[in-house]
């Protein structure tokens, strides 16, 4: 079965810093799509961006990239130039594409710190 | 973009009666729709996987005569809680598939 793993509970950054938040996964699979989804304390679910396996290149969203690592079974985020309204849960994520669910990591609580 | 709605954000019951929480599509047309249970700090747990006009799919350990889903629509799903405990008080979040994920903003259920 798949699994996805967020490693850091909780981080901290200071305004304007960069941090990086760390997720693998495991899989026998050799296509499927990974996810970076933000939980703010709305709770509203926001997808930050997202990876398709097959493509080598990161993904990047203005300040968000990743760093896929795909024999490393790695997604890791890169968020840079971080502002206080980044400060949420982000939930890396996984899907297979021969099925629609999502399997989701533990997440990462993600202070900002002005 | 893709727009999920979910009502309601927020409801009391007592313990022994039913809610039913809605999840709507507002303008693309959903087969299949998630339900999710997500606890206090802690991950989306997936409950069971709706399919329009056909039975739902639940995960193991989800019980599926406590947690009723309906699909009657390409645009609406349903999720009743019967019989409910304080147990059951939770974050429920519905997502549909289209060219995304798309999730709804979440029902905060609390039974008394």
């Amino acid at each position: 079965a798949q699994t996805v793993t967020q490693s850091q509970p909780e981080m901290s950054v200071q305004e304007a810093e960069t941090v990086t938040l760390s997720c693998t996964y495991d899989t026998s699979e050799s296509d499927y799509y990974l996810f970076w989804y933000k939980q703010p304390p709305s709770r509203q679910m926001i997808l930050v961006i997202r990876q398709e396996a097959y493509k080598q290149q990161n993904a990047t969203e203005n300040r968000f990239s990743v760093n896929f690592q795909k024999a490393a079974k790695s997604f890791s985020l890169k968020i840079s130039d971080s502002q206080l309204g980044d400060a949420a849960m982000y939930f890396c994520a996984y899907k297979d594409i021969r099925d629609d669910k999502i399997i989701f990591g533990k997440g990462t609580r993600l202070h900002i710190l002005p | 973009g893709a727009v999920v709605s979910q009502h309601p954000s927020r409801v009391i019951c007592k313990s022994g009666t039913s809610v039913k929480i809605e999840c709507r599509s507002l303008d693309f047309q959903a087969t299949t729709m998630f339900w999710y249970r997500q606890f206090p700090k802690q991950s989306l747990m997936l409950m069971a996987t709706s399919n329009e006009g056909s039975k739902a799919t639940y995960e193991q350990g989800v019980e599926k005569d406590k947690f009723l889903i309906n699909h009657a629509s390409l645009t609406l799903s349903t999720l009743t809680v019967t019989s409910a405990h304080p147990e059951d008080s939770s974050f429920y979040i519905c997502s549909a598939v289209s060219y995304g994920y798309t999730f709804g903003s979440g029902t905060r259920l609390t039974v008394v």
